[in-house]
């Protein structure tokens, strides 16, 4: 089964810190994906790399970067922490099949990182 | 702009008794389409996806879900729902091959009643 371990169940940090989010997969996937989820909006897109090194904005880049040095693992900084960055982020991988869709195979989804901006 | 719907925030439905998650989507081309389920304090699972072929997809834990271009529909059904089946479902949609935007629904809460 494929694993997707995001390093943190749940994180409280005070407006204005930086704040690093891990995401680590075990099945060699080229496509990673990070989403934040809140009630009532479903799941956002914030960026997602397709390989090493690269990067993609997806719907909400703004007060986000990424960072991905590794092909397990991507990495989601928020520069300076505010409160309405509250909320659940969901890490996402999948391989790539080549057939012209970053979408041909599905998601497989960490358990997610509740966090609380103070 | 490419969106999904999902009409119902939630469905209640009796065990035993067959069930129907609606979704509605609009995007452009051929569209890529996928059910996920989201227990409580866990991430999203994989049920089905819908690329090309069949218009009746048919995925994991019993549930299938019907293509209909001319609707631009995708509901999700089980033909018999157990209280296991409890839980929050999305539809995702993406317009096919080229596409980097997946687009999700706002959720629909399934309670089955024992």
């Amino acid at each position: 089964d494929v694993k997707v371990t995001q390093s943190s169940r749940y994180l409280v940090k005070r407006t204005g810190e930086k704040v690093f989010l891990e995401c680590v997969q075990d099945m060699d996937h080229e496509n990673m994906f990070w989403y934040r989820q809140d009630p009532g909006l479903g799941l956002r897109l914030i960026y997602f790399s397709y390989d090493v090194k690269m990067k993609e904005k997806g719907d909400i880049p703004e007060g986000y970067s990424v960072s991905r040095e590794k092909k397990e693992r991507f990495s989601l900084i928020l520069e300076s922490a505010s409160t309405n960055q509250t909320s659940m982020y969901l890490c996402a991988s999948n391989p790539s099949y080549g057939l012209g869709s970053i979408y041909d195979s599905p998601l497989h989804f960490g358990n997610g990182t509740r966090l609380t901006v103070t | 702009a490419q969106s999904v719907a999902q009409p119902e925030d939630q469905v209640n439905v009796a065990e035993g008794n067959p069930l129907t998650v609606k979704c509605t989507y609009s995007v452009s081309g051929n569209p890529y389409l996928f059910w996920y389920v989201q227990y409580p304090n866990r991430g999203l699972q994989f049920l089905l996806k819908y690329i090309t072929g069949d218009n009746l997809v048919k995925g994991s834990y019993g549930f299938e879900a019907e293509f209909n271009k001319s609707q631009t529909s995708f509901h999700l059904k089980k033909p018999s729902a157990l209280v296991s089946d409890s839980a929050l479902y999305f539809c995702a949609a993406c317009s096919g091959a080229g596409s980097y935007q997946l687009t999700f629904g706002k959720g629909t809460k399934l309670s089955v009643i024992p």
